[in-house]
């Protein structure tokens, strides 16, 4: 098994561009998040899908849009890229149920916007 | 807005201490409390979760849980140097969103 993948590792991006960052797992998980991580931030959610077909706001979801286009994957994108938007981010999984909530974590994405 | 805090450190202990990592969080209703991994540059990675009151032990690491004071710990015993990492405490009230804190950097010094 693969996991968590994440696509791509590294991306720059100038002010106003936009981009899809694409994460899938092959765990047969329900649920997945992305997430973003700022320095003295920590893990911030972004936005989650707890089954196909649905998704839902996190903490900071301004700025972005997800699509869980089936069970195995889950994009983020990014419609006009701001400076502030400069991060690392992460998708998660779960397979969710009481006391079976671990999370596995891709790789990463780190974005730097100009 | 539900809050997760730690003590960011950097904490520093030598091989073979026990190191101590604290974790408060804001909101009585939380359910499971999670201690994650971090290395400089690598994605999280799980090394304990604790849903009840009380201790829970792994190895070298022991969970502590106490909802009442809202409050869990981590535990490192007889550190070693792979342990030098930033650990993250996440909390969960619905088992859909989790909630990390902004980590503790942990130095265990050869």
């Amino acid at each position: 098994n693969a996991g968590v993948t994440q696509t791509p590792k590294f991306q720059v991006l100038k002010t106003g561009q936009s981009m899809t960052l694409q994460c899938a797992q092959d765990m047969n998980h329900n649920s997945m998040y992305w997430y973003r991580q700022d320095p003295g931030m920590g893990l911030r959610l972004i936005y989650y899908s707890a089954s196909e077909g649905t998704t839902d706001k996190g903490e900071v979801p301004n700025g972005y849009n997800v699509s869980r286009l089936n069970k195995r994957e889950f994009s983020l994108r990014l419609e006009s890229a701001a400076p502030s938007q400069t991060s690392v981010y992460f998708c998660a999984s779960i397979n969710g149920g009481p006391s079976t909530d671990t999370q596995y974590f891709g790789p990463g994405t780190r974005l730097t916007v100009l | 807005q539900k809050e997760v805090e730690q003590n960011s450190g950097p904490l520093s202990v030598p091989e073979g201490a026990i190191a101590s990592l604290n974790c408060t969080y804001s909101d009585r209703v939380s359910q499971s409390f999670f201690w994650y991994r971090q290395y400089s540059g690598k994605s999280p990675e799980l090394i304990m979760s604790i849903y009840s009151n009380g201790d829970k032990e792994d190895g070298r690491f022991t969970a502590q849980l106490n909802k009442a004071s809202q409050y869990v710990s981590l535990l490192i015993r007889d550190s070693q140097p792979s342990d030098s990492a930033t650990y993250l405490c996440a909390v969960s009230v619905t088992g859909n969103q989790f909630y990390f804190g902004t980590g503790t950097s942990l130095t265990v010094i050869p």
